[in-house]
């Protein structure tokens, strides 16, 4: 059974701190996307990440793939309140399903 | 549509009654996936589709769940006598083949 594991669960900061979140497998993923989540919506992807070592920009969030496609990071530098929120890596198994981690939870204080 | 849309947004029910909840996903979308979220937490693999057939169902807790879709379009996700554990969002996503899913905004289930 593929499992992703993120670490943290709960994440609090205050404005400005620099932050970075796991995504950890013994798989290997095909590809592995970061997903971003507010209260009573679903998740929005974020960024896909597909070759070992890749390194993806979007502003201030800056997304890493595993050497050997098992594990990736999300540092997110000079967090603001609206980076608050659910956090979410998935893997694209061999057979088309994306499976989720279990989530870090964002909060970032004024 | 514009968007993934499901219904109903909130569904509240007694132990024991049967359940349907409806997802409409984006027009040409080929797959479409269900997902259950317990609060803040991460997502749980329900069942996937491609086309009208399931080549995953690998995620459905008990056989008092089922779902299917029909003319490669709109699913239904059915709960037969529903257990309080069964409270939670449920997610519905649809993608073209398996590229960037887009997400509805859920069916929050309660069972009383």
């Amino acid at each position: 059974t593929q499992l992703l594991e993120q670490s943290p669960q709960f994440l609090s900061i205050q404005e400005g701190e620099n932050l970075t979140v796991y995504c950890n497998s013994s798989s290997v993923f095909s590809s592995l996307q970061w997903y971003r989540q507010e209260p009573g919506e679903g998740p929005v992807l974020l960024v896909t990440v597909v070759t070992g070592g890749e390194v993806k920009k979007l502003k201030r969030l800056t997304f890493q793939f595993g050497d050997a496609r098992k594990d990736s990071s999300l540092h997110i530098t000079a967090a603001q309140p609206g980076d608050t929120g659910l956090y979410l890596c998935a893997g694209s198994s061999n057979t088309g399903k994306l499976i989720f981690g279990q989530g870090t939870t964002l909060q970032v204080k004024p | 549509g514009a968007g993934v849309s499901q219904s109903p947004s909130n569904k509240v029910t007694e132990k024991g009654k049967d359940v349907e909840l409806r997802c409409d996903p984006i027009s040409g979308h080929t797959a479409l996936y269900w997902y259950r979220q317990s609060l803040g937490q991460g997502l749980e693999f329900l069942i996937y589709f491609q086309g009208n057939s399931a080549p995953d169902k690998s995620g459905l807790p008990s056989d008092r769940f089922s779902a299917e879709r029909t003319g490669g379009s709109v699913s239904t996700l059915t709960i037969q006598r529903t257990q309080q554990e069964d409270s939670a969002v449920y997610l519905c996503a649809s993608s073209f083949y398996n590229e960037k899913l887009f997400f509805g905004s859920g069916t929050q289930l309660s069972v009383l």
